[in-house]
């Protein structure tokens, strides 16, 4: 059973471009997460969707940055006019439908995003 | 804001155990207990969570206070590939938000 698929591993954007990363739930997921990394900083949550809905977006920036999960295929994080300030570490995550509460996350090996 | 705080580094001899304390004082009855660790740049590994009771799996073990505001990571025999920051989440209650703090770099010592 795969894991969480991102791709690609590392993008080297030039500023002004757009940035789109890709994400595939573990098999029987149906609900995505993205979460960015500064250098030698924490997990900051950006945002939560289920196929074809964004639950969540509280954590994403207003301008730029939009994410989708379409009914078929990957989830999708696009950054248009990328920044300097956009480099960071972009992760995947997907769980199963939730429940009772106790879901796990299950992560990727995300997308090292650098602008130059 | 992360509901959750940690001590941000921590030494622990290899062999022995480590145990990583986390505090969650404003908890709610319903909001489970994660802990996570992130090898280098890697993508963060589940290692175990709980409610109420104290949960142990092939992992590590999860000891949580009675009143719930605090709880502690335990990897029995910490060797040298436990080396990571780990994570201690709660999840918002009422959302899907699963919020990491600063967490605490483990460094074993050989």
């Amino acid at each position: 059973n795969a894991g969480v698929m991102q791709n690609p591993r590392h993008l080297v954007r030039r500023r002004g471009q757009e940035a789109r990363l890709r994400c595939s739930p573990m098999k029987g997921h149906s609900h995505v997460y993205w979460y960015r990394q500064l250098p030698e900083e924490g997990l900051k949550f950006m945002v939560y969707l289920q196929k074809e809905n964004i639950i969540d977006e509280s954590g994403m920036p207003k301008e730029r940055f939009s994410a989708e999960f379409p009914k078929e295929g990957p989830s999708i994080l696009r950054i248009q006019q990328v920044v300097r300030g956009d480099s960071a570490a972009y992760f995947c995550a997907s769980s199963p439908a939730t429940g009772g509460g106790g879901e796990k996350l299950f992560f990727g090996s995300g997308t090292q995003l650098s602008v130059l | 804001d992360a509901k959750t705080t940690q001590p941000p580094s921590m030494d622990c001899a290899e062999g022995r155990a480590a145990n990583l304390p986390c505090n969650h004082s404003t908890i709610s009855g319903n909001e489970y207990v994660y802990w996570y660790r992130q090898i280098h740049s890697q993508g963060p590994q589940y290692i175990i969570h709980g409610l109420k009771n104290n949960e142990t799996n092939e992992m590590a073990s999860l000891i949580i206070t009675e009143d719930r505001k605090s709880s502690t990571l335990i990897l029995p025999h910490a060797t040298l590939r436990d080396t990571a920051v780990y994570y201690c989440i709660v999840r918002v209650d009422g959302t899907y938000k699963y919020i990491f703090g600063t967490g605490t770099r483990l460094k074993v010592l050989a």
